[in-house]
């Protein structure tokens, strides 16, 4: 069965530190993967997705996240935290069987303390 | 630009009502989907069309209602809802293989 799993709840990390969200997937064949940021209140904005090629991929607001077959793991990264990155994240990864339907990840609240 | 707006912003309805929701977008994408949220969860699809026309329904009440009139607009007929309906409506759309969401509605059914 194709999963997308999120260890963490939660994630507190201090301002100017770097900050990583951690991401394992479970799905035959080669994953779309994708990173979702949810500020309060709002909808869902598109962070960044590996489909193919280079391992560490670049997004929005200076994050990025490395793609690591072997450990099935997408993990997102930014080298230095602002107190304006904390919101919910989610991971998620295309159902192989749809162009379109999404399996995602139960979401990360990432804390940035000052 | 990636915008996909959604109109009302908030909307409280009664058991009885009969309301729309409203999606629309100018990127040319081909896809949109209407989505269900609850709080601190992910997402979950309700409807997507693909050029204009029902491709998935994940087994959704017959209360809910989908619309495409046309390639950048996507409506949500809403009627007889259920207080468990009370959620974060969002819209979104694609291209190709990322989505895109608007910012959503905030449904509340009294």
């Amino acid at each position: 069965a194709q999963s997308v799993a999120q260890p963490e709840d939660q994630v507190n990390v201090a301002e100017g530190n770097p900050l990583t969200v951690k991401c394992t997937y479970s799905v035959s064949g080669n994953p779309y993967l994708f990173w979702y940021v949810q500020y309060p209140n709002r909808g869902l904005q598109f962070l960044l997705k590996y489909i193919t090629g280079d391992n560490l991929v670049k997004g929005s607001y200076g994050f990025e996240a490395e793609f690591n077959k072997s450990q099935t793991s997408f993990h997102l990264k930014k080298p230095s935290a602002l107190v304006s990155d904390s919101a919910l994240y989610f991971c998620a990864v295309r159902d192989i069987d749809s162009n379109y339907q999404l399996i995602w990840g139960a979401g990360t609240k990432l804390i940035i303390k000052p | 630009d990636t915008e996909v707006t959604q109109t009302p912003k908030h909307l409280v309805m009664g058991m009885t009502n009969k309301k729309s929701l409203k999606c629309e977008q100018h990127m040319g994408h081909r896809a949109m989907y209407w989505y269900k949220q609850k709080a601190k969860k992910p997402p979950e699809l309700m409807f997507v069309y693909s050029y204009e026309k029902l491709s998935i329904n994940e087994s959704v009440p017959s209360r809910f209602s989908p619309e495409c009139p046309n390639s950048s607009l996507l409506n949500l007929h809403l009627h007889a809802l259920q207080p468990e309906d009370s959620a974060l409506y969002l819209c979104a759309s694609s291209q190709a293989s990322e989505q895109y969401f608007g910012p959503g509605t905030r449904l509340t059914v009294t």
